[in-house]
């Protein structure tokens, strides 16, 4: 059975900084590229960072670059978002995805980060 | 990149027919075959329906199935089943980044 379990979610003040984690089994992790989707409140998902399955390429959603970083450690099958300055525009429900072939094949239930002061 | 659009509600009552449509630009929905669509449970992980604007994943009922014209893809719930009753979501690949609609909560009369 696949699965994705994320987390690393909570309250955090605007200006902070939380990091994100991802834990796969049952797929080839280190085979998938891996995908961070965001869900805010009344509002359709985001696509907000991908990464290739060495680590060597990493895209952005722009209104997340140079304030989030996506990095994997496949030996643990763990995908990570640290996320810095922290936005109340980033609260949101943050899904890790399976990201093969321009799809989103597996995701994970999400983790919730809420940004308030 | 701006959102895919889609109708807020679809509904239908068991055993019917329903189309979600979802409206994109040339940027995305009309260059790419890469239209997928996701349905949605709360609390649950969301899960993928079809991919490359028409293929199923092993596993997906063929109840389920899409289709493109133009900038506007389409996702048909044939034989509908209270078990449908979830929000849908399509996405479409847009050069990096990847862009979504706001979903359609088809609800089962």
């Amino acid at each position: 059975e696949v699965q994705l379990v994320e987390s690393g979610g909570g309250l955090v003040r605007p200006g902070g900084s939380l990091r994100l984690s991802c834990v796969g089994s049952g797929f080839s992790f280190s085979g998938s590229w891996m995908t961070w989707v965001r869900q805010a409140p009344g509002r359709g998902p985001e696509w907000v960072a991908n990464i290739k399955q060495d680590g060597s390429i990493k895209n952005y959603l722009d209104s997340v670059k140079g304030r989030f970083t996506i990095f994997r450690d496949n030996a643990k099958n763990s995908l990570y978002l640290q996320m810095y300055s922290l936005r109340d525009e980033d609260t949101a429900i943050y899904y890790c995805a399976s990201n093969n072939d321009w799809r989103f094949d597996y995701w994970g239930q999400g983790a919730l980060v809420t940004v308030s002061s | 990149q701006s959102a895919l659009t889609q109708p807020a509600s679809v509904s239908g009552s068991p055993g019917q027919s329903i189309t979600i449509s979802c409206s994109g630009t040339s940027s995305d929905i009309g260059t790419y075959i890469y239209v997928s669509w996701y349905q949605y449970y709360p609390g649950k992980a969301p899960k993928l329906l079809i991919y490359d604007v028409t293929e199923r994943p092993s596993g997906i009922s063929d109840r389920f199935s899409g289709s493109k014209s133009g900038n506007t893809a389409s996702l048909t719930i044939s034989g509908l089943q209270a078990e449908d009753e979830a929000d849908y979501y399509c996405c479409s690949y847009a050069g990096s980044p990847y862009v979504f609609g706001a979903g359609t909560k088809v609800t089962v009369l």
